[in-house]
């Protein structure tokens, strides 16, 4: 199953509503994850299962589903969210991921 | 503090082989499954193998399949991954991370390690 996330990079400001899209080629189910990774760190769960908010992960961090399009919202972005986001599908193996947005700083 | 720490990579002649391990803790290890994902320098995730809570069931990548085996010791809470016949391609940082679920299947990664690089080159 391919996963085509977009954009692959962002550019945005402090307390910008930020929207990451990712598509399945394929029905997933709502068996979709989204994952931060900073520079130099192993990627950090965020959201599980399309929409379930990880434990400790800020509420500002939303996940919703429309058919195969997933879509991670951060509602207003903070310094520390500037990174790479990964969405990862589990419906099926091989387990794939997007190919990563990284959200700069504008 | 659930914590999982990997060791065993480095640089290696292609055609090699190497073991990575990671060393599970602060959480029941035999109650979940375990997974290898990778990074190549400066690239996206990649997963690689899956391996049951119990070690019975194991799955691979395409790209690794026949060469890498996954294994684990429940008795002294450890992730093994056995890599041979390594390629150039083979070379990115190795991350073991824990699954939700016992089985694995439908369950994504809640937990990685910091991972452990592994460097194919002549």
């Amino acid at each position: 199953i391919q996963m085509t996330q977009s954009p692959s990079t962002l550019s945005a400001s402090v307390g910008d509503r930020v929207t990451i899209t990712c598509r399945a080629s394929q029905s997933i189910s709502s068996w979709l994850a989204w994952y931060q990774q900073k520079p130099g760190k192993a990627p950090n769960l965020l959201i599980y299962k399309a929409s379930s908010l990880e434990s400790g992960v800020p509420s500002r961090f939303s996940g919703s589903k429309s058919e195969t399009e997933f879509t991670l919202t951060i509602s207003s972005l903070q310094p520390d969210d500037f990174a790479t986001y990964y969405c990862q599908q589990y419906n099926s193996l091989p387990w794939t991921f997007g190919q990563g947005t990284k959200v700069e700083i504008k | 503090e659930v914590q999982l720490l990997e060791s065993g990579g480095d640089l290696i002649q292609p055609g090699g082989s190497l073991r990575l391990s990671c060393a599970a803790s602060g959480f029941t290890f035999t109650n979940y499954a375990m997974s290898w994902v990778r990074q190549a320098p400066g690239k996206g995730l990649e997963w690689v193998s899956l391996i049951s809570g119990s070690g019975d069931t194991t799955y691979y990548a395409d790209s690794v399949r026949g060469r890498f085996a996954i294994s684990r010791d429940n008795y002294r809470n450890i992730l093994y991954v056995q890599m041979n016949s390594l390629r150039a391609e083979d070379t990115a940082l190795y991350y073991c991370a824990k699954n939700r679920g016992y089985e694995g299947l439908l369950s994504n990664f809640d937990i990685w390690g910091q991972g452990t690089m592994v460097t194919v080159s002549s």
